[in-house]
């Protein structure tokens, strides 16, 4: 069955950085793209952008270009988000998700809970 | 970027009541494929989101069909024939027509 594993919950400092991983299993890695999105109290669910899961391309939203840098290890079948520069702001649960044709999430990670605190 | 709106913000029913949310797009989600990429989705408490319905109407395949999908370019409906236990959390739409993908600001569906 398709799985979506991501790491465990991120305590980080101001203008520090974290990466967090979603490892898929169940599929075939490289056949589907990988989104992230944030959720927040104030600001409900947010894209950030997706990566091609065979080549390594991305696509951001301009919102989180400069934030946030999406990788994969095909290897391993790991898909990663570094959030860089941290503040407040950026405390929230990032889930991973499974892209399918265009538009559509059919899996979704069980999320990370990344907190920004000094 | 498109802007999706829910309403109502949440719904208190009791179980075997009908329930319907509404979602409007600031932007026709007809896409250059003839294809509408509106799909819903449902978190229950202390869980991840879960799938629901794509491209409008299409129920994927675990979903109870008391739940059915409609509408087009920019007014889209989810409906419940019958509210179950199961059914509390918050329902969301989001569109992936336009990048980057949105989302609307979720409706909580509470138990009377």
């Amino acid at each position: 069955q398709v799985q979506l594993q991501q790491s465990g919950a991120e305590l980080a400092k101001p203008g520090s950085s974290v990466k967090i991983s979603c490892k898929a299993s169940g599929y075939t890695f490289t056949s589907y793209y990988i989104s992230w999105i944030k959720q927040t109290t104030g600001q409900g669910l947010e894209y950030i952008g997706y990566i091609n899961t065979g080549s390594g391309g991305t696509n951001y939203n301009e919102k989180f270009k400069g934030k946030a840098t999406l990788t994969v290890d095909k290897s391993s079948s790991t898909a990663f988000m570094q959030l860089s520069s941290l503040t407040p702001d950026d405390s929230a649960v990032y889930y991973c998700a499974r892209l399918i044709g265009r538009g559509t999430h059919d899996y979704w990670g069980q999320g990370v809970m990344v907190t920004v605190s000094s | 970027d498109v802007v999706m709106t829910q309403t109502p913000v949440s719904l208190s029913l009791a179980i075997g009541q009908p329930a319907s949310i509404s979602c409007k797009s600031s932007q026709s989600l007809l896409g250059t494929s003839g294809k509408t990429f509106l799909n819903w989705i449902l978190q229950r408490p202390g869980q991840s989101p879960k799938r629901l319905i794509y491209q409008v109407s299409k129920l994927y395949s675990e979903v109870p069909d008391r739940f059915s999908g409609s509408g087009s370019e920019t007014e889209f409906t989810l409906k419940i024939s019958r509210v179950e236990a199961e059914d509390l959390g918050v329902y969301y739409c989001w569109q992936g027509t336009h990048f980057p993908y949105t989302f609307g600001a979720g409706t909580k569906l509470e138990l009377k």
